[in-house]
């Protein structure tokens, strides 16, 4: 089973405020992603780090979302101003980056919901 | 562009008969097709079930398989008999075989298995 840790599990916020979620990867996994899935069951990749370094990111995250992968810190998303559109499921996965081992383990995820 | 579709669901079967779930996908990016097939049961994170990273090849876990088959580039998900603990909601995934690109995923098959 994945130890992913994601919190919070749930988030609850009005349009226009700061939503924040965290993630800590599996110990030793170097590469950590976020994913959105709505409620149509869609998959949307929103970014991902090497580490501390971004390696690729979409456009709807550089202009709303914030992220970062801290060292000795979990990793956050930040939704800077909150729109009914971004209530979905928030997935964190992290990957071992290994030759043969490029699976992603995912954590439970934290499901915001925007009023 | 890169993508996969899966049987769209919901699908009921009972319990001992045979299963299958088809999942084709497009790589058109990715030189070396790494497939996947997670399962998330209910209440429960999206867990990794099989993975196959070397077309032709098999891969099998929890009594189902999957075969990577790249001249139709389909990766079916098969099980001889189901089981009541098989019901959960399974996607397939199309990852690359550099481990920092994300992952492109089915919309989900929903399963319920009837005893």
């Amino acid at each position: 089973n994945s130890k992913v840790i994601q919190t919070p599990r749930y988030l609850v916020k009005g349009q226009g405020q700061k939503a924040k979620m965290r993630c800590i990867p599996e110990k030793g996994h170097p590469v950590v992603f976020w994913y959105q899935q709505n409620k149509n069951n869609e998959f949307k990749f929103l970014i991902n780090f090497q580490n501390q370094e971004v390696l690729q990111q979409i456009d709807m995250t550089e202009k709303r979302f914030s992220a970062e992968c801290p060292s000795n810190s979990p990793c956050s998303l930040e939704i800077q101003s909150s729109e009914a559109g971004d209530s979905a499921l928030y997935l964190c996965a992290s990957s071992p980056w290994d030759w043969g081992a490029w699976e992603q383990y995912f954590g439970p995820g934290t499901r915001l919901t925007v009023l | 562009g890169d993508s996969v579709t899966q049987t769209e669901g919901p699908v009921t079967v009972s319990e001992s008969e045979s299963l299958i779930i088809n999942c084709t996908y497009s790589a058109t990016s990715i030189a070396y097709p790494n497939l996947f097939w997670y399962v998330r049961y209910p209440g429960e994170g999206l867990q990794l079930l099989l993975k196959v990273i070397t077309a032709g090849q098999k891969g099998s876990s929890r009594g189902f398989e999957a075969t990577y088959n790249k001249e139709t580039t389909s990766f079916h998900l098969q099980k001889a008999s189901v089981q009541e603990s098989d019901s959960a909601v399974y996607y397939c995934a199309l990852g690359s075989d550099t481990g920092y690109q994300n992952f492109y995923f089915g919309k989900g098959t929903s399963l319920t298995v009837i005893p």
